[in-house]
């Protein structure tokens, strides 16, 4: 199917745990983004990647990881999760560079 | 540091009326600007945008309007349905100055209820 896909939805993991979030497009688009949402913070960015291995730090990238080795794939590690990254997160890619991103359906992570 | 800020966290219109949603930046760099819509369990989804060169941008229901001076932009639909019910998030860039990877900033969301 094309489009943008998260997995898992939903992930409830441990303190000091690493969980990673998939990212996966079909479009081949150039540029692609992880944003968490969060209430009273709206979606904020964590890192952005312009291309296969290509990758920048966005609003708040401490405590998280991105790798981007194929165009398609986007995945966003936290390396050893805390309470305070419990949050819903969105990939989104884009194919101009402008801010037409297509988003993800997101991913609804609990950290406990 | 909010850069761009929707202070209305919710709104409630009548269904056939007009729904004004707002939207106030601080960064005198953002040069496009956008609006997503977001329905739950959802990724949010692109709605309209408009470029600084631009006060006024209309795509069918929706009118995104752009005063620069006063760092100020609205999302006007009309006629409300209710099925614009939807958390509406307004972004901004500073794409045209930098030329480079569009990093949108959000601000926190509007909720808007369009009622029967």
């Amino acid at each position: 199917d094309a489009g943008i896909t998260q997995s898992p939805r939903y992930k409830i993991t441990e303190t000091g745990r690493q969980v990673t979030l998939m990212c996966h497009q079909t479009w081949s688009h150039s540029y692609m983004f992880w944003y968490r949402q969060d209430l009273g913070h709206g979606l904020r960015l964590i890192y952005y990647s312009a291309a296969a291995d290509i990758t920048d730090k966005g609003e708040v990238p401490d405590g998280y990881v991105v790798s981007r080795s194929k165009t398609e794939n986007f995945p966003l590690t936290l390396e050893s999760a805390t309470r305070s990254q419990t949050s819903v997160y969105f990939c989104a890619s884009s194919e101009f560079n402008r801010g037409g991103y297509t988003f993800g359906s997101g991913t609804r992570l609990t950290v406990v | 540091d909010q850069q761009v800020k929707q202070n209305s966290p919710s709104l409630s219109v009548q269904e056939g009326r007009i729904s004004i949603l707002n939207c106030d930046y601080t960064n005198s760099m953002f040069d496009y600007f956008l609006w997503y819509k977001k329905y739950p369990a959802e990724g949010p989804t692109f709605l309209i945008s408009i470029s600084s060169i631009k006060d006024k941008n209309e795509d069918g229901r929706f009118t995104v309007f752009l005063n620069k001076s006063a760092k100020h932009l609205s999302l006007h639909i009309v006629p409300s349905q209710p099925g614009d019910s939807a958390v509406y998030f307004c972004a901004a860039s500073d794409l045209l100055n930098t030329g480079t990877a569009s990093k949108l900033t959000f601000g926190t969301g509007t909720r808007l209820q369009v009622m029967l």
